[in-house]
């Protein structure tokens, strides 16, 4: 069975430090990668996704990840937080495959001191 | 365009009662998904319907959960009798595209059996 992991359970930063998450993913074969973001309060909003093509994807609100698929693995970063990047952050796999269902890392909480 | 809705935002139980949880997904979308993520752990898929029919249904934790979605639109997820370890967050989750599957989140439901 598909399994995700994700290096941090919890990491403090400072405002304008630069941020990574580590993500990998078990599968071998084809994957849609995701990483979603749960901010206090609010539900979980897509970041960004890798379907194909270009390897460093950019999302909204200045994050990108980078696919390595010798490395199996889909690291977020952003080069400078904010306060308000507070928030938990998902990466979620789904197989190559039509409506297959989401396969989540256990999350990792980001705090930003001002 | 209304995003995907769930209702109630929290429901606070006595373990052996009944609850139904609701998921209204987003117009059009024929895939929905159930996800459940126990405190602390990660978000556990549990079920997929495509229009009204049950796609996959491999992460219904036990016979005391059912899910239906009459009708192809909304769906309703019930408990009966609820346990203690069925407490958590249960998320609801649309998506049209079937090829790519980008699914729409919803705000989720705070379970708390007691």
């Amino acid at each position: 069975a598909q399994s995700v992991s994700q290096h941090n359970h919890h990491v403090i930063l400072s405002e304008a430090a630069s941020l990574e998450l580590g993500c990998n993913y078990s599968y071998g074969g084809t994957v849609n990668l995701f990483w979603y973001v749960q901010y206090p309060g609010q539900h979980l909003q897509l970041l960004l996704k890798y379907f194909s093509g270009d390897p460093l994807v950019k999302g909204i609100k200045g994050f990108e990840a980078e696919f390595i698929k010798s490395k199996f693995s889909f690291n977020l970063r952003k080069p400078s937080v904010q306060w308000s990047d507070t928030a938990e952050y998902f990466c979620a796999v789904n197989e190559d495959n039509y409506g297959q269902n989401f396969v989540f890392g256990p999350g990792t909480r980001l705090s930003v001191l001002p | 365009e209304a995003g995907v809705t769930q209702f109630p935002s929290h429901s606070v139980i006595e373990k052996g009662q009944t609850v139904t949880l609701r998921c209204d997904p987003i117009s059009g979308h024929d895939n929905l998904y159930w996800y459940r993520r126990v405190m602390g752990k990660e978000i556990k898929f549990l079920l997929h319907f495509v229009k009204e029919s049950k796609q996959d249904e491999s992460g219904m934790p036990n016979n005391r959960f059912l899910a239906e979605r009459t009708g192809g639109t909304y769906s309703t997820l019930k408990v009966q009798p609820a346990e203690l370890e069925d407490s958590g967050v249960y998320f609801c989750a649309s998506s049209q595209d079937l090829e790519y599957n980008e699914q729409f989140f919803g705000p989720g439901t705070r379970l708390t059996v007691l």
